[in-house]
């Protein structure tokens, strides 16, 4: 079955440093949705994307899907203390939605 | 709106032991899903349903059994529970297999 692996586990930064986590699937989806999950809430969607090669931002946020449809990054450019959390890619190739193990970001100001 | 909803928010059980998580959502939402979540191992698919009257498997079914009877609600029911069941259970929808609305989990602890 699809598999998703996410890297890396945890990060710890400085505050204004950049994050990047990276996510890779074992099969071609159809699309990819990121999501963010504070200490002790529930996850919630930032974005997804569907297009080969597609790149989108957010604020500070830039998320990318790669050519072949099988990996994708989240970049967090100068980190904040509201940052801080656990993201996670959830890939999707079929009505189910997989997700990875998340990586867990830790921001000391 | 209310969103998703789930009860109850904590709950602790003997082993054997059987329960019902209950989860609704008012947003008209066709696709439902139950998720676990333990320490290091993210967001594990239990069951997830396409709309009224039809569900089926995710990647850790075991142990767990669901039903679609409306579009509004999605019960998992755990039939003897087990210590290896202990977890924070997550219910989300979705209109399509677009973005998932998450409600705010179900702590459960079987001793």
């Amino acid at each position: 079955g699809q598999q998703v692996m996410q890297i890396p586990q945890y990060q710890h930064v400085q505050e204004g440093e950049d994050f990047t986590t990276y996510c890779n699937s074992s099969t071609t989806l159809s699309n990819i949705q990121w999501y963010k999950q504070r200490p002790g809430g529930h996850p919630v969607f930032l974005i997804q994307l569907v297009k080969s090669g597609e790149v989108k931002k957010q604020k500070r946020l830039t998320f990318q899907f790669g050519e072949a449809k099988k990996n994708s990054s989240l970049h967090i450019t100068a980190t904040q203390t509201t940052d801080v959390g656990t993201y996670f890619c959830a890939g999707n190739s079929g009505y189910a939605l997989n997700f990875g193990k998340g990586t867990s970001l830790l921001v000391t100001p | 709106n209310a969103g998703v909803t789930q009860t109850p928010k904590f709950q602790v059980l003997k082993t054997g032991q059987s329960m019902t998580l209950q989860c609704a959502q008012d947003m008209n939402h066709e696709y439902m899903s139950w998720y676990r979540q333990d320490p290091g191992m993210g967001l594990r698919l239990i069951h997830y349903s396409v709309g009224a009257g039809i569900t089926d498997q995710g990647e850790v079914p075991n142990g767990y059994n669901v039903s679609r009877s409306t579009t509004e609600d999605f019960p998992l029911r755990l039939l003897s529970a087990a210590p290896s069941q202990t977890s924070v259970y997550f219910c989300a929808s979705s209109r399509t297999s677009g973005e998932q609305f998450f409600g705010p989990g179900t702590r459960l602890t079987v001793l």
